[in-house]
């Protein structure tokens, strides 16, 4: 089945730093990716929506100036936090639609700002 | 605007028995329904899904579901439970147009007991 790869899985950073998250469908190519957030114990919240060639699409009260979302080619999403602080700890997981409408998840990022 | 409702945070069964995962959802339209589930600290994997035809889908791991369409339910179901099959269950759903995000339900935490 498809796979969806997701780098790092985990990362440490101190407040005031940049980190980045990549996301890369390995064998379909993914002309929109989805980037969701999971506070612990709780369900998927829906970022932004990232399509190829063209600025992303971000939810409701997500900063799109804090979370850059970067889809350059048709298999590579990237997330950047950018001056990352303690509340932004949290586990970051992308996902790439496939031919078959299912979304393929990756593994996920978490992130721990200290 | 489209949501899903899983109603228990939990669920406990015994092992061998019969287990159901309940999930409501509100879609315009007609929706396409999946299921994932998420193992700790990991991304989140596809179960089954129901975009057409018939009414009860049968996935991975021997789990069903049934799309009823009166009681705008999927419920996730399987006769006979493993230790294993402890793990979060989301239950998600798009409308059948356009490249529109899945929407997920709060999680449903399965515990299976030996």
């Amino acid at each position: 089945g498809a796979v969806v790869s997701q780098h790092p899985s985990r990362v440490i950073c101190k407040s005031g730093t940049s980190v980045k998250i990549e996301c890369r469908s390995l064998d379909f190519q993914a002309t929109t990716m989805f980037w969701y957030r999971q506070f612990p114990k709780k369900s998927l919240m829906l970022m932004a929506t990232s399509n190829e060639g063209s600025k992303a699409t971000y939810e409701q009260g997500v900063e799109k100036d804090k979370f850059l979302i970067n889809h350059a080619s048709l298999t590579l999403s990237t997330l950047t936090v950018t001056s990352a602080h303690p509340e932004d700890s949290s586990f970051y997981i992308c996902s790439a639609r496939g031919l078959s409408e299912e979304l393929f998840f990756g593994e996920g990022s978490r992130l721990t700002v200290l | 605007a489209q949501s899903v409702a899983q109603p228990e945070d939990q669920v406990n069964v015994a092992e061998g028995n019969p287990l159901t995962v309940k999930c409501t959802y509100s879609v315009s339209g007609n929706p396409y329904l999946f299921w994932y589930v998420q193992y700790p600290n990991r991304g989140l994997q596809f179960l089954l899904k129901y975009i057409t035809g018939d009414n009860l889908v049968k996935g991975s791991y021997g789990f069903e579901a049934e799309f009823n369409k009166s009681q705008t339910s999927f419920h996730l179901k399987k006769p006979s439970a493993l230790v294993s099959d402890s793990a979060l269950y989301f239950c998600a759903v798009r409308r059948n147009s356009g490249n529109t995000p899945l929407v997920f339900g709060k999680g449903t935490r399965l515990s299976v007991i030996a």
